[in-house]
């Protein structure tokens, strides 16, 4: 069983449905990350929070919001989103800090599917 | 041309091969280095951390060439259950900036 626990598993919205992605973990890692798969695909980075401060963003459109609301949480806010935006949405977590080499922990993530 | 490249593959072997896997990455500050696995329709799942004196885990072997900024893994006696995607992961500096190749797909035949 995975140690970082995604909520729904599977999510099928609206492109004006608005709905958040929630991921949990209690390992007491201070770095957190999203990730979008899609098929066949790597996961693609799209936000790391470091101590519940966001410190990338990868250019993602506005209609992914993230938040970081205590250190064992992470959200994802969508809204309006676009059929291209169905994908495995991946939550992970590490030890946070310089020269760390530590690995992280996936969730099993939610399955995203616009129609 | 992109942070961390692997052949995507496929690698299809018969049981009891060893089969060995490369990736290469562009920003020679790059930090720390992994092996994940993935299943179809699965998380990743860690595999093993590379070190930089080359590290064994049973039949997997991780190295790491610095100089040449590649990483590899190499797999030994291959088993049905070793079929998977094999992906290459990076952190690029402090900013726990993590990237992934695009994965090598392996199939291990009977």
């Amino acid at each position: 069983d995975t140690e970082v626990t995604q909520t729904p598993k599977h999510l099928v919205m609206g492109m004006t449905n608005k709905k958040s992605l929630k991921c949990e973990q209690h390992m007491g890692h201070r770095a957190m990350y999203w990730y979008k798969q899609k098929a066949k695909k790597p996961p693609e980075l799209m936000f790391v929070y470091s101590y519940e401060k966001l410190s990338i963003n990868e250019s993602v459109p506005s209609r992914f919001s993230p938040e970081c609301p205590n250190s064992s949480l992470l959200n994802l806010h969508l809204h309006a989103l676009q059929p291209e935006d169905s994908a495995l949405y991946l939550c992970a977590s590490s030890q946070a800090g310089a020269g760390g080499g530590q690995p992280q922990h996936f969730g099993d993530g939610t399955r995203l599917s616009i129609l | 041309r992109k942070e961390v490249e692997q052949d995507p593959g496929p690698f299809n072997v018969p049981e009891g091969a060893t089969v060995a896997f490369n990736c290469t990455y562009s920003n020679s500050a790059s930090q720390s280095f992994f092996w994940y696995r993935q299943d179809c329709r699965k998380e990743p799942k860690l595999l093993m951390s590379v070190y930089s004196s080359g590290n064994e885990d049973g039949r997997f072997t991780a190295q790491l060439n610095r100089a040449s900024q590649y990483i590899s893994l190499l797999i030994r006696d291959s088993k049905l259950s070793d079929s998977a995607t094999y992906l290459c992961v990076v952190r690029l500096d402090n900013n726990n900036d993590m990237r992934f190749g695009a994965g090598t797909r392996l199939t291990v035949k009977p």
